[in-house]
């Protein structure tokens, strides 16, 4: 079967670091990516890892470990526009769909 | 300007009421996508396709139709044999390239009544 898992909640202050972790099992694997959402609004792409290590863009960094089925999103210098949803999905290595995990809520406080 | 468009933006229907939503895009994608979102449990795949004539089932096909008769337009259908479907429907296409990473359009928030 397929299963993502995400912690639910995570708090942390602004200007501070938070990592955000995400564990995979999935049938098949070709690439993990990163999605902000806003409530309401649509995900956006934030980051894309197919290799293992780290991907650094700016204030946000994805690190992929495939071995071990884990990856996180590191985001430094907090800001408040952060408070977001923070979605990890797996691209399957066929019908080039995707699947989710259930996200992850952070909440940015002054 | 380039994108997705998904309408209506919010929808109310009765019970056993077919529903159909729009999601159009002129980024000249291939591959076209159908999620469901409930708070929880992030997004499931409900049907895709990855060309003209042709998709397949997601996860949770069950209750809902699409068709692709053109490029541009993938519309999803929420049959009245769908037992819940009051929930927040995402349209997505996948921009061609390395990172093959999906774009959404704005979502359409369907509320049954």
């Amino acid at each position: 079967g397929q299963n993502i898992d995400q912690p639910t909640e995570m708090t942390a202050t602004e200007g501070a670091i938070v990592q955000i972790n995400c564990t995979y099992q999935t049938s098949g694997f070709n690439g993990l990516f990163w999605y902000q959402q806003h409530a309401g609004e649509a995900p956006t792409f934030l980051s894309y890892n197919v290799l293992d290590g780290l991907e650094e863009k700016g204030r946000f960094s994805s690190f992929l470990s495939r071995s071990k089925g884990y990856s996180y999103l590191l985001l430094k210098e907090l800001q408040m526009k952060d408070s977001a949803s923070y979605l990890c999905a797996v691209r399957r290595n066929y019908g080039q769909n995707f699947v989710f995990g259930p996200g992850t809520r952070l909440s940015v406080l002054p | 300007d380039g994108g997705i468009t998904q309408s209506p933006k919010y929808l109310f229907r009765k019970e056993g009421q077919n529903v159909t939503l729009s999601c159009e895009q002129n980024l000249n994608h291939d591959a076209m996508y159908w999620y469901r979102q409930d708070p929880g449990q992030g997004l499931r795949l409900i049907y895709y396709s990855q060309i003209v004539n042709d998709f397949q089932k997601g996860d949770i096909a069950e209750g809902y139709s699409v068709s692709r008769e053109k490029k541009e337009s993938f519309p999803l259908t929420v049959t009245s044999a769908q037992k819940n479907p009051t929930a927040f429907y995402l349209c997505a296409s996948l921009l061609a390239g390395d990172t093959g990473e999906l774009f959404f359009g704005e979502g359409s928030r369907l509320t049954v009544l």
